[in-house]
């Protein structure tokens, strides 16, 4: 299995400031990455997928980067509902697998 | 407008059988690239991924929940049925299901869970 390693697992920002999380991935998986955002209570949805290009809808103030085994998840300035816990996922082999989450304090 | 819904037990006995089902709308499980997958997630914890089925009857397990877990679909009636054998305690959580399909970008396609249900908390106690 990949095993997909983030950090930090948690953060305290606040609104206004640029933060980054990283994720790295035990072996190579190209740019077959995707980032979500699980806010307190909700499903996770999708930001960022092949590692750099935003989903449709989702602000500009999230960005990701990356290929092979490390990759990059950045919030350029934190707003007060990116208050979430953010996962890094490979989809470039079975079986699926998530990073442990970064949880986002403000 | 796609969504899904899970529906199930939210309480089962150690040892018994999870059966789960994903009631979903907006989209067909026989079109070409769809899937609908299973994730669960501790409370607390991260994020699991269970198994998938794709618009082919492909189906993809979990490695350590292979020999437990059971995906099936019924496209007629827009479900997908998950069931998981042998519960324990460690099984308490938060059972998500997913649509996935196909993005393309840069000439190449990436298959993702791109809209998810709200989930279903499941508690295994005596």
């Amino acid at each position: 299995d990949i095993q997909m390693t983030q950090s930090p697992s948690s953060l305290s920002a606040s609104v206004g400031d640029r933060l980054t999380i990283t994720c790295r991935a035990s072996q190579v998986i190209g740019n077959y990455l995707v980032w979500f955002q699980q806010k307190p209570g909700k499903a996770p949805e999708p930001l960022i997928y092949a590692a750099s290009n935003l989903q449709s809808g989702v602000p500009s103030r999230f960005s990701g980067s990356g290929s092979g085994t490390d990759f990059t998840f950045t919030i350029s300035s934190l707003q007060p509902e990116d208050l979430a816990t953010y996962y890094c996922q490979q989809y470039d082999m079975f079986p699926l697998t998530f990073g442990g989450g970064t949880k986002v304090e403000i | 407008q796609i969504t899904l819904e899970e529906s199930g037990p939210t309480l089962v006995k150690p040892t018994q059988t999870l059966t789960l089902t994903c009631n979903f709308s907006g989209f067909s499980l026989s079109t070409s690239g769809v899937g609908v997958g299973w994730i669960r997630q501790p409370p607390g914890k991260a994020l699991e991924w269970l198994a998938v089925i794709f618009w082919n009857d492909d189906t993809r397990y979990s490695p350590s929940l292979k020999s437990r877990l059971i995906i099936t679909k019924d496209t007629s009636r827009n479900q997908v049925v998950v069931t998981l054998t042998n519960v324990d305690p460690v099984d308490t959580a938060t059972y998500y299901c997913a649509h996935g399909t196909y993005y393309y970008h840069s000439r190449a396609s990436h298959w993702f869970f791109d809209l998810w249900g709200r989930g279903t908390l499941v508690t295994v106690s005596s």
